[in-house]
């Protein structure tokens, strides 16, 4: 049973351009959410999919957006990247939406120069 | 004032140790409350779930919760090399904002042999 896939595993962009991260759920989950976290912190909210809507969003500018596919597969899409934004962006997923056990995948590495 | 305080460390203890790991919280709503361990490189790992206050005991892990003085912790018997990680916790409100969760920042804690 495959659990929570991400792509890519690093990433490199430059200042002002823009990035698009990929999440695959746990298999029977059809819920996901998107973390960021900054070195040396614990991860923080960003948003969470289901059904294909926003459900709920954390403290991030509009720059952050996502989508969500009919299989549950996720996107985190970030325009205008800042220095700031350089994290490791991880993808969590949960069997419902009113499921407070997280299972996430191993992250993407953005690097912002 | 973060919501989730929790001492980053590092910790190094022998192994065959008792650890002990902490964390306080500042919203009394919170009711959801989690330890995960990130091994390095790697997305976090749910360890151990507990509702509302009280003890949860799996294996060589004890969860603690004392939501009357907004107090967690997780203690690890016998000790193992293999126990080397960060330990976040994290917690939330209700089911409606199952996904939300708030993190500490993580204890890097290093098992010695």
């Amino acid at each position: 049973d495959a659990g929570v896939t991400q792509s890519p595993t690093h990433l490199i962009k430059t200042r002002g351009q823009q990035v698009t991260l990929r999440c695959s759920p746990k298999s029977g989950h059809d819920t996901v959410s998107w973390y960021q976290q900054a070195l040396g912190q614990g991860p923080q909210f960003i948003f969470q999919y289901y059904e294909e809507e926003e459900r709920q969003r954390g403290n991030f500018p509009d720059r952050f957006s996502g989508h969500q596919f009919p299989n549950y597969s996720s996107e985190l899409n970030v325009n205008a990247l800042l220095l700031g934004d350089s994290a490791l962006y991880l993808c969590a997923s949960s069997l419902t939406i009113a499921n407070e056990k997280l299972f996430f995948g191993s992250g993407t590495q953005l690097s912002v120069l | 004032q973060k919501e989730v305080e929790q001492d980053p460390g590092p910790l190094s203890v022998p192994e065959g140790a008792i650890v002990s790991l902490n964390c306080t919280y500042s919203n009394s709503a919170f009711q959801y409350f989690m330890w995960y361990r990130q091994y390095s490189r790697k997305g976090p790992e749910l360890l151990m779930y507990t509702y509302s206050s009280g003890n949860k005991e799996d294996g060589r892990f004890t969860a603690q919760v004392d939501k009357s003085s907004k107090y967690i912790s997780l203690f690890i018997r016998d000790s193992q090399p293999s126990d080397s990680a960060t330990y976040l916790c994290a917690m939330t409100v209700d089911q409606t904002g199952a996904n939300n969760l708030f993190f500490g920042t993580g204890t890097r804690l290093t098992v010695i042999p």
